[in-house]
């Protein structure tokens, strides 16, 4: 079945960078946009872009633009999501998800999240 | 960007009884070229990623129980509990994918009364 399977959880330092990854299975991998959103805790949902795993296009959310890098590859139907110069904000639950490009849709499905954790 | 907001923030409702949520955006999120609501409503419950509920406003995801609505279109939105259950509780998000950045209401967090 459909399926996004995410890389596990992360402590880091500030000042540090993260890199999650988001491997798909079950449909097309280049069909559908892979989007990354974040949760702080207790917070509401974040969108924070998505790659076209077709061409490798991005749309980055403004405030991530100059610490936000998303790549994919097509031979093992896996994206990533790189974020550097981490603060304390970033401390959050990451979640990859799909939304299909032809029709322009929703966000489909989900992975089960990477919680990564900044702190000294 | 487009700003979405929902109201209320929570609410408790009754087993059986019907629980609505609102959602409101900043602008039309109504794409003229095709006439769909590019809005979908997501359920969270604790520990989990969210799940999509519905989708172009009011097109019910498969294997969604039909007691779950949605209705409205270009700025103004509804999703409906017809008859709550118990394991509807879990906070509610609405989002706008017509235009980037997507965005999210700030969620609605519905319990038991």
């Amino acid at each position: 079945q459909v399926q996004l399977v995410q890389s596990g959880a992360e402590v880091k330092k500030p000042g540090a960078s993260m890199k999650v990854s988001c491997k798909a299975f079950g449909y097309t991998f280049t069909g559908y946009y892979i989007h990354w959103v974040r949760q702080a805790p207790g917070q509401g949902l974040d969108w924070m872009g998505w790659i076209n795993p077709y061409n490798g296009d991005t749309n980055y959310e403004r405030r991530f633009q100059g610490r936000i890098t998303m790549t994919r590859d097509t031979s093992t139907s896996t994206a990533y999501m790189e974020l550097t110069r981490l603060t304390s904000d970033d401390t959050a639950m990451y979640y990859c998800a799909g939304s299909e490009i032809a029709v322009s849709g929703h966000l489909d499905f989900w992975g089960q999240g990477t919680l990564v954790t900044v702190s000294s | 960007d487009i700003v979405m907001t929902q109201s209320p923030d929570s609410l408790a409702v009754s087993l059986g009884e019907r629980a609505t949520i609102n959602c409101k955006s900043s602008q039309s999120v109504l794409y003229s070229f095709d006439n769909k609501n590019y809005l979908a409503w997501f359920q969270q419950k604790p520990g989990q990623p969210p799940k999509v509920l519905i989708y172009w406003a009011s097109t019910r995801k498969s294997g969604v129980p039909d007691r779950f609505s949605g209705s409205g279109s270009g700025t103004d939105f509804t999703l409906t509990i017809s008859s709550l259950q118990a394991e509807d509780v879990a906070v509610y998000y609405c989002q706008q994918y017509y235009n980037s950045p997507w965005t999210f209401g700030q969620g609605t967090k519905v319990e038991i009364k």
